[in-house]
C-alpha cells in the first residue's frame, strides 16, 4: 500500500534556507504534494509537482523530485518567522483522488 | 477564489447529541470530500463525493453520515459520537475527483463530551 514519511521536525535560524525531506512508496503517483498547516487552521495548499517533472520552482519555493529514489524535497529560501507550521508531504491515489498524507514537519523558525 | 467555507469553527457536544457540520465552496467544484484530523497527526479521508453521490466511503462508522445536498453544500451529521470522536474535520473540494489541485477548509474543531 502507499506510505508517505517525513521527519518530525526541523528548526532553522530566520533568514536561512529550509529543506524539508518526503519519501513515499507508489511509484504510480502522477502528482505530489506540499500542504502547510499553522496551528489551529486548516490546510494550505503550496505547490505541486508532475511526477515527469524533477524540479518546480515557485517565489521561495523550491521542490525537487528523484523518482528513481521516490524521494520529494521542499527548499523554503529565505525562511521568515511566518514559515513556521507543519508541512505534510502527500501523494495522491489513483484510484479514487483521496490524498495520502506523511505524517508532517514541524518548521520551527527562530529569529 | 480558492475558498472552501466550514461552519462551525468549534463544536462542543455530548454523546447523546445530534449535531451537523457543514461545507460550502463557490468554485464550481464537483468532488467535495472530508477527512479527520487528530492531534499531531495527519489528515485521514473519510468520504468523497462526486457529483453529489457518495464515491468513496473509507469505511467510517455509521454514527458519521455525510450528505451533499447539492453541488455547492457537503455536511456531515453527527449522532451518538464517542469521545475518541473528538477531532479537526477538514472539508476539500477539487473540480473533480482526479483533479489536480483539493482545497481545504480551516476545519470544525470537534470535542465530544
Amino acid at each position: 500500500g502507499e506510505d508517505v514519511e517525513q521527519s518530525l521536525f526541523l528548526s532553522v535560524r530566520e533568514g536561512d534556507s529550509s529543506v524539508i525531506n518526503c519519501t513515499y512508496t507508489d511509484s504510480s503517483s502522477t502528482y505530489l504534494y506540499w500542504y502547510k498547516q499553522e496551528p489551529g487552521a486548516g490546510l494550505q495548499l503550496l505547490t505541486y509537482i508532475f511526477s515527469n517533472m524533477d524540479m518546480k520552482q515557485d517565489q521561495r519555493l523550491t521542490v525537487l523530485l528523484n523518482k528513481k529514489d521516490k524521494h520529494l524535497s521542499l527548499r523554503i529560501a529565505d525562511t521568515q518567522t511566518g514559515d513556521s507550521a507543519i508541512y505534510f508531504c502527500a501523494e495522491r491515489d489513483n484510484q479514487g483522488g483521496k490524498l495520502i498524507f506523511g505524517q508532517g514537519t514541524e518548521l520551527s523558525v527562530k529569529p | 477564489d480558492t475558498e472552501v467555507t466550514q461552519t462551525p469553527k468549534h463544536l462542543v457536544m455530548g454523546m447523546t447529541n445530534k449535531k451537523s457540520l457543514k461545507c460550502e465552496q463557490h468554485m464550481g467544484h464537483r468532488a467535495m470530500y472530508w477527512y479527520k484530523q487528530k492531534a499531531k497527526k495527519p489528515p485521514e479521508l473519510m468520504f468523497v463525493y462526486s457529483y453529489e453521490k457518495l464515491s468513496i466511503n473509507e469505511s467510517v462508522p455509521s454514527r458519521f453520515s455525510p450528505e451533499c445536498p447539492n453541488s455547492s453544500l457537503l455536511n456531515l451529521h453527527l449522532h451518538a459520537l464517542q469521545p475518541e470522536d473528538s477531532a479537526l474535520y477538514l472539508c476539500a473540494s477539487s473540480r473533480g475527483q482526479g483533479a489536480t489541485e483539493a482545497f481545504f477548509g480551516q476545519g470544525t474543531r470537534l470535542t465530544v463530551v
